[in-house]
């Protein structure tokens, strides 16, 4: 079964530190991509990291940083200079090429406190 | 450059009735994806429009079927609502031949089925 694991179902984070959401997958496919995306009370869903699994590299964006580790099936995203407006529900997904959707797990809900 | 827009924002049925959801996707994008999310889950994909033709669908009934305009807009339709139907239906577009996966989302319209 194509499934993902958000282990964290809440976190919480102070201002300016540095917290890390957690993800697991399942998939016995080779090619696939991975991504985390945001979901702030807006409902709107916005990608914040992409990673493709062929590529040893983490992928960064600013603040945002993945730990992919493809063996053990993880992909980590770690929030540096946590900031008010990085409060959201955050969804960890893989897309299968050959399946052309996105899988996705139940989210974390991330609460950065001033 | 506009985003994708889906209309309505909200939305009140009952049971047995019938809905149809809009979607514009992003400017440039030509392919269409559905995704319906209960409150407190990940989004489930419901399926994909491209080129006019529905090219991937997931675990949801007949009662659920879509379209896809000429000009890359699309339609959701649902059909003998059900309660459990109430959920957010999210709509995501991209560019065929663009970064595989990557997905730019509506703000959703909230389906409430009483």
């Amino acid at each position: 079964a194509q499934t993902v694991t958000q282990s964290q179902p809440e976190m919480s984070v102070q201002e300016a530190e540095t917290v890390t959401l957690s993800c697991t997958y399942d998939t016995s496919e080779s090619d696939y991509y991975l991504f985390w995306y945001k979901q702030p009370p807006s409902r709107q869903m916005i990608l914040v990291i992409r990673q493709e699994a062929y590529k040893q590299q983490n992928a960064t964006e600013n603040r945002f940083s993945v730990n992919f580790q493809k063996a053990a099936k993880s992909f980590s995203l770690k929030i540096s200079d946590s900031q008010l407006g990085d409060a959201a529900m955050y969804f960890c997904a893989y897309f299968l090429g050959n399946n052309r959707k996105l899988i996705w797990g139940l989210g974390t809900s991330l609460a950065v406190n001033p | 450059d506009a985003g994708v827009t889906q209309s309505p924002t909200h939305l009140i049925k009952t049971r047995g009735q019938q809905v149809t959801l809009r979607c514009s996707p992003k400017s440039g994008h030509d392919t269409v994806s559905w995704y319906q999310q209960a409150l407190g889950q990940g989004p489930q994909f419901i399926f994909q429009y491209y080129e006019e033709e529905e090219r991937q669908r997931g675990n949801f009934p007949d009662r659920f079927s879509g379209h896809q305009f000429p000009n890359y807009s699309s339609e959701l339709n649902v059909n003998a609502l059900l309660l459990g139907d109430s959920a957010l239906y999210l709509c995501a577009s991209r560019v065929a031949g663009g970064p595989v996966g990557e997905q730019f989302f509506g703000p959703g319209t909230r389906l409430t089925v009483l």
